[in-house]
């Protein structure tokens, strides 16, 4: 069946270094990825996506790898911030989002 | 910028009431969804809807919930008799183009408590 992994549930950062989340999928056939943010009470805010025709795709402090081969996601945040503590979860885009459970980032200022 | 709104932020009602939970998407979009995230877990798929009518809904979207979208901006969650395992947050997202070509965009969520 289809599923949406992260490898690690909780990060802890110092304010200013980089922050790596990682992502696991077991579905072939999944062609768009989603990083969304969730801050505490609040819905899931996109942040990035990439197709599968592409291995890297970055945005303003966010880079996202993707590897095929090994149906790896990750999430890179560059110099993070205080307002980067927030859950990050992968989401296969299918037909429907499809989450998976969530990193929680912590930044230790 | 566009954003999907949810109303109530906070509804608390007795187990066995009805509740209607409201959305207003993001005008120009064509595809609805609802999810659900029980507190400190995963955000869970409920149902979309697409021209009218679901396209898929999950094994948690039984009999007791319903959606309808009444008029051309309103998209509603409708859970019939509440159970106290029915505490949650619920999104509403929309998308412009279904799940394969564009970004779903979420609201800010409606807290259901239910005692």
């Amino acid at each position: 069946g289809e599923s949406v992994g992260l490898h690690l549930p909780t990060l802890s950062v110092q304010e200013g270094d980089n922050s790596i989340i990682n992502c696991a999928y077991s579905n072939s056939a999944s062609d768009y990825f989603i990083w969304y943010k969730q801050e505490s009470g609040k819905g899931p805010q996109f942040i990035i996506d990439i197709r599968s025709n592409m291995d890297k795709r970055q945005g303003q402090r966010v880079t996202v790898l993707l590897n095929k081969t090994v149906k790896h996601l990750s999430l890179q945040i560059a110099a993070t911030q205080p307002g980067d503590s927030a859950v990050y979860f992968c989401a296969e885009s299918l037909d429907k989002v499809i989450f998976g459970p969530g990193t929680s980032l912590s930044v230790i200022p | 910028e566009p954003e999907v709104t949810q109303t109530p932020s906070h509804q608390v009602t007795q187990m066995g009431q009805e509740v209607i939970l409201r959305c207003v998407p993001i005008s120009n979009h064509l595809y609805f969804y609802w999810y659900r995230q029980i507190l400190g877990q995963k955000v869970e798929f409920l149902v979309s809807f697409y021209n009218n009518e679901i396209s898929e809904k999950s094994e948690i979207f039984d009999d007791q919930f319903s959606v309808e979208r009444p008029d051309g901006s309103n998209f509603t969650l409708k859970i019939r008799s509440t159970k106290l395992e029915d505490s949650a947050m619920y999104f509403c997202a929309s998308s412009e183009g279904g799940g394969r070509i564009t970004e779903a965009f979420f609201g800010q969520g409606t807290r259901l408590t239910v005692v």
